[in-house]
């Protein structure tokens, strides 16, 4: 069965930079989620899309920002990276928003 | 949601019966009990979730009290595969809402 795809899977790059992580949903799937998971933490909510409109907030940095496309895959673009943007970004989907998150193999991001 | 609570940390032998328990004395009518765990490093994985009744499906089984207070997930023969992080979730329903991890149980199944 299909999965949630993300890419690029590592990622590294320095301070001030900016980045961008890509969601690709499961088909079919309209809702899409992205999580912060930092070394030692458990996974934090940072926001999600329900058919390309932004549906829920947690505690995103303004430095970042997401959307969700027309075909509905998702980008969370980061800018003025900073050391303790150094975590794994999960992205999960749902086929409703009222169905189960299935979750992406994640992007480790890493800033020097 | 409701806050729920679970053991840091649990052991069990390959074959036999994991049972994780969860703490949610809190919830509300309308939330649900959901089960992900998190093999290390990977995305978290559903499992189960229920409402006021027992729940069964291919990988578990979720027993949940009368009173909603608290549940029970059953692994019924674990596997070495099966060590991960457990996350018990209470969650209402809603557009597109978010999960709350708290700090799961620790699973580690042993030789």
């Amino acid at each position: 069965a299909a999965g949630v795809i993300q890419s690029p899977r590592h990622l590294i790059k320095e301070k001030r930079e900016t980045a961008t992580l890509k969601c690709y949903p499961i088909p079919r799937h309209d809702t899409v989620y992205w999580y912060q998971q930092g070394p030692g933490q458990d996974p934090q909510f940072l926001i999600s899309f329900y058919e390309k409109m932004q549906s829920d907030k947690g505690s995103i940095p303004d430095r970042f920002s997401a959307q969700q496309f027309s075909d509905y895959h998702s980008e969370l673009n980061m800018s003025s990276l900073e050391l303790g943007d150094s975590a794994l970004y999960f992205c999960a989907s749902s086929s409703t928003p009222y169905n189960e998150q299935f979750f992406g193999p994640g992007t480790r991001l890493t800033v020097l | 949601d409701a806050k729920t609570t679970q053991p840091t940390s649990m052991d069990c032998a390959e074959g036999r019966a994991a049972n994780l328990p969860c703490n949610h004395s809190t919830i509300s009518g309308n939330e649900y009990v959901y089960w992900y765990r998190q093999i290390h490093s990977q995305g978290p994985q559903y499992i189960i979730h229920g409402l006021k009744n027992n729940e069964t499906n291919e990988m578990a089984s979720l027993i949940i009290t009368e009173d909603r207070k608290s549940s029970t997930l059953i692994l019924p023969h674990a596997t070495l595969r099966d060590t991960a992080v457990y996350y018990c979730i209470a969650f209402s329903s809603g557009s597109a809402r978010q999960l709350t991890f708290g700090s799961g149980t620790q699973l580690t199944v042993l030789p």
